[in-house]
């Protein structure tokens, strides 16, 4: 089964810390993404990449950067976190040629910003 | 202003009967269509795919169907067993938006016994 594994189901932060959400994947997928989800507004597309050390920027991708050194694992940093990214973080893996096919999802990061 | 839209926040259906579920879409562009299924504190699973070059595609119990002059897919789940007991999220794409995916707010629905 493929899985993708999101580091914390819940995490909690202060307005300024700097955040780091962790997501691997063990089936070898070239494309990643990162999703933010929130009531009423469906999945919207932070960032994604394509190949190591590859990124590009999605729908909304102002306060968050990504990294992605090994193809097996993306990151997404928060520089400094704000109130209104309280949010589910999701991520998600697919093999080249069908990002828009068949996404396989991590179970997701609530984070709150208090 | 979203472009895919699923107006119905959520549904209620009795066990064994027909789930249909909307979707409503304003860009032209969009050539492919998804939906993806998601329990509570599990990630989205992919369903059912569409085409623009289709109007009907089935797997199992579940059929999407594509109505490009209105702008409308719908799925249907027949019949509906409490296992579907899920959000539905309705998403698109257009060839040339790098394969990014607009998704619509979902639409919760549940299986009465």
């Amino acid at each position: 089964d493929v899985k993708v594994t999101q580091s914390s189901r819940y995490l909690v932060k202060r307005t300024g810390e700097k955040v780091f959400l962790e997501c691997v994947q063990d089936m070898d997928h070239e494309n990643m993404f990162w999703y933010r989800q929130d009531p009423g507004l469906g999945l919207r597309l932070i960032y994604f990449s394509y190949d190591v050390k590859m990124k590009e920027k999605g729908d909304i991708p102002e306060g968050y950067s990504v990294s992605r050194e090994k193809k097996e694992r993306f990151s997404l940093i928060l520089e400094s976190a704000s109130t209104n990214q309280t949010s589910m973080y999701l991520c998600a893996s697919s093999f080249a040629g069908q990002g828009r096919e068949k996404l396989f999802f991590g179970s997701g990061t609530q984070l709150s910003v208090l | 202003d979203q472009q895919v839209k699923q107006n119905s926040p959520s549904l209620s259906v009795q066990e064994g009967r027909i789930s249909i579920l909307n979707c409503d879409y304003t860009n032209s562009m969009f050539d492919y269509f998804l939906w993806y299924k998601k329990y509570p504190a599990e990630g989205p699973t992919f369903l059912i795919s569409i085409s623009s070059i289709k109007d009907k595609n089935e797997d199992g119990r579940f059929t999407v169907f594509l109505n490009k002059s209105a702008k409308h897919l719908s799925l249907h789940i027949v019949p509906s067993q409490p296992g579907d007991s899920a959000v539905y999220f309705c998403a698109a794409s257009a060839r040339d938006s790098n394969y990014q995916l607009i998704w619509g707010a979902g639409t919760k629905l549940i299986i009465k016994p």
